[in-house]
């Protein structure tokens, strides 16, 4: 119940392209979910959230899409850049007691140039 | 950057053996969290500390100890060292107020154990 399924594993978009990251989470309870993005040797550094009371947020080319129905969140990367190749993560948390973050397993993406 | 600051980056260790890291916390945050990121899979939580008392425990052997300080700062203790203990620790600060604020990840620890 506790865990944070994530798809697809990696994924490989065209420069200018949208690229999209799926998450599937399976306690209700979770309140917050963050995305992270990864750089190879780095820590992951917080991209976006969204808490389930809206079902979009956007910042930037960044969206989060959530569905509290289903029990679904995505990010979408709109005009995709090869900047933008690292690893994201989804994550979901209960914003009362330990907030410790349940992580997806993570997707790896590449844009080319 | 996110302030969060580690150390040491890398470090090798022998099978047996112990180690201490060290986590430096963003200023004004008073949480930290360490995390375990086996390579190519998600960080996974060991333990948090808040205002220098644990405030919860992942599913890790009691091998795996912290400690938080006055100013914030915090160590994790790993003893009797396993091959798979190997792997990318991370520290996360955040600001604990009784609701959710944003946690700021270090860059992380990479130990490798042979």
């Amino acid at each position: 119940q506790q865990q944070v399924k994530q798809s697809p594993q990696s994924l490989i978009v065209q420069k200018g392209g949208i690229s999209i990251i799926n998450c599937a989470y399976e306690n209700t309870a979770f309140d917050y979910f963050p995305w992270y993005q990864q750089f190879p040797g780095k820590g992951p550094a917080l991209l976006i959230a969204i808490r389930p009371d809206v079902s979009e947020k956007k910042e930037g080319r960044f969206t989060i899409s959530f569905n509290k129905s289903a029990k679904q969140f995505s990010l979408h990367i709109m005009d995709s850049q090869p900047g933008d190749s690292a690893t994201y993560f989804c994550a979901a948390t209960l914003t009362s007691g330990t907030y410790k973050y349940i992580f997806g397993t993570g997707t790896r993406l590449k844009v080319l140039a | 950057e996110t302030g969060v600051t580690q150390s040491p980056t890398h470090l090798i260790k022998t099978r047996g053996q112990q180690v201490t890291l060290r986590c430096s916390s963003q200023s004004g945050h008073n949480t930290v969290s360490w995390y375990q990121q086996a390579l190519g899979q998600g960080p996974q939580f060991i333990f948090q500390y808040y205002r220098e008392e644990e405030n919860g425990r992942g599913n890790f052997p009691p091998r795996f100890s912290g400690l938080q300080f006055p100013n914030y700062s915090s160590e994790l203790n790993v003893n009797a060292l396993e091959l798979d203990d190997s792997a990318l620790y991370l520290c996360a600060s955040s600001l604990g107020t009784g609701r959710i604020t944003e946690a700021f990840f270090g860059q992380g620890t990479r130990l490798t154990v042979v």
